[in-house]
């Protein structure tokens, strides 16, 4: 029962450098998301797809990529990583949308640091 | 703009009932979410109310007034383990997810 599955749990980065977060799941959703969370704010939404092959942006995508080329796989990719994005990463999924199915599946985080 | 308005934190007694409320201002509304945060862990799911009214799940429930933009959660029986964030999020006319900050409850003996 593996659900949502983030890789890595932990990262350290150096400003300017390049990295890849990786979301999977096994519960053949449609929708995937990802989201950072910051301390005093809200979940916001960086960068969303609708099924594979499809990306759309969210509310803070500046700075981020992303690509959803398996339906199970939605990766999110820094290109040249800054101290702002020293956050924490929650991938999400839903077989549709949230508002018809009522919840969001996520995976466990990814806490990233930019020094 | 669209905003999400939740007490920061709050302090309840073991065994007692404690109620967060939110209040939002969305475009349009598609319905309001409860989730549940541990330190360091992911969100999961609480409720969903689209319609006004009290849902009752157990120990806890969570009441939507939509013409008051107003929802609260109730947490009956307070145990140590409730001890967590809890954030509310409305799903605006977009569906997209509006979230609040969140409110750290801190159960006491």
């Amino acid at each position: 029962n593996a659900g949502v599955t983030q890789t890595p749990k932990f990262r350290v980065l150096k400003t300017g450098q390049s990295m890849t977060l990786l979301c999977a799941q096994d519960m053949n959703h449609e929708y995937m998301y990802w989201y950072r969370q910051d301390p005093g704010m809200g979940l916001r939404l960086i960068h969303y797809s609708v099924g594979e092959g499809t990306t759309a942006k969210g509310e803070v995508p500046d700075g981020y990529n992303v690509s959803r080329l398996k339906k199970q796989n939605f990766l999110l990719g820094l290109e040249s990583a800054a101290p702002s994005q020293t956050s924490v990463y929650f991938c999400a999924s839903t077989p549709g949308l949230a508002g018809e199915t009522g919840e969001l599946f996520f995976g466990e985080g990814s806490r990233l640091t930019v020094l | 703009g669209q905003n999400i308005d939740q007490p920061t934190e709050m302090t309840a007694t073991e065994g007692a009932i404690v109620q967060i409320n939110c209040t939002y201002q969305t475009s349009g509304f598609n319905g309001l979410f409860w989730y549940q945060q541990h330190a360091g862990e992911a969100p999961t799911f609480l409720s969903y109310n689209v319609l006004d009214g009290l849902e009752e799940k157990g120990r806890f429930s969570s009441f939507l007034s939509r013409s008051k933009g107003y929802s609260y959660l109730l947490l009956k029986e307070l145990q140590m383990k409730d001890s967590a964030s809890y954030l509310c999020a409305v799903m605006d006319s977009n569906y997209q997810l509006i979230w609040g900050a969140g409110t750290k409850l801190i159960i006491k003996p």
